[in-house]
């Protein structure tokens, strides 16, 4: 049981190039989130999708843009990467939507820009 | 505005007990939770609380005052794997969830 998977788990990248981490949950989760997670602060909520088709934007959206095609995948894409989006991203999806309920979590992906 | 308030650090004894606070400050209230999570790895759910109380779960038990706005997780007979950070999230009144930044428990031998 895979759960949730993200791609990759580690990069480093040059500023100003685009960037797509990936996201795949196998749980039917109607609900997706992608966050980042920064020393010392809490996690921040970049965007979310309460189901397939619907995105939304969460506390920290600039920068970033995802899709949600199917139910099972919800890619973030980095347009033009700067160095202060150099975080470790987290992928989570929840059975619910409007109330997140218990979130269940990808491994994360840790992201350096040069 | 809206915050989430839990210690930065805090160590303990191998065996012992420890509690880690959190107070919150949010636009309405409709449940928290606590979560794990171990060094270079994904957050995982310990509890949940929407109504005043304890939930005991093994060793691991969480309250919550919602009049206070605040909870606590209590850790019981503590052993080297849990040395983590716990974190407190707290759903406001549109369903969004509001983190703390974590507590790093340090557990020694």
């Amino acid at each position: 049981i895979a759960g949730i998977t993200q791609a990759p788990t580690s990069q480093i990248l040059a500023a100003g190039r685009r960037m797509t981490l990936r996201c795949t949950q196998d749980m039917r989760h109607n609900a997706m989130y992608w966050y980042r997670q920064d020393l010392g602060l809490g996690l921040r909520l970049i965007h979310y999708s309460n189901t397939a088709g619907t995105t939304g934007k969460g506390e920290v959206p600039d920068g970033y843009s995802v899709s949600r095609a199917n139910t099972d995948d919800f890619p973030l894409t980095l347009a033009s990467a700067v160095p202060s989006q150099t975080s470790v991203y987290f992928c989570a999806s929840s059975p619910g939507t409007g109330d997140p309920g218990e979130l269940f979590f990808g491994e994360g992906s840790r992201l350096t820009v040069l | 505005g809206q915050n989430i308030d839990q210690p930065t650090e805090m160590t303990a004894t191998e065996g012992a007990i420890v509690q880690i606070n959190c107070t919150y400050q949010t636009s309405g209230f409709n449940g928290l939770f606590w979560y794990q999570q171990h060094a270079g790895e994904a957050p995982t759910f310990l509890s949940y609380n929407v109504l005043d109380g304890l939930e005991e779960k093994g060793r691991f038990s969480s309250f919550l005052s919602r009049s206070k706005g605040y909870s606590y997780l209590l850790l019981k007979e503590l052993q080297m794997k849990d040395s983590a950070s716990y974190l407190c999230a707290v759903t406001n009144s549109n369903y969004q969830l509001i983190w703390g930044a974590g507590t790093k428990l340090i557990i020694k031998p």
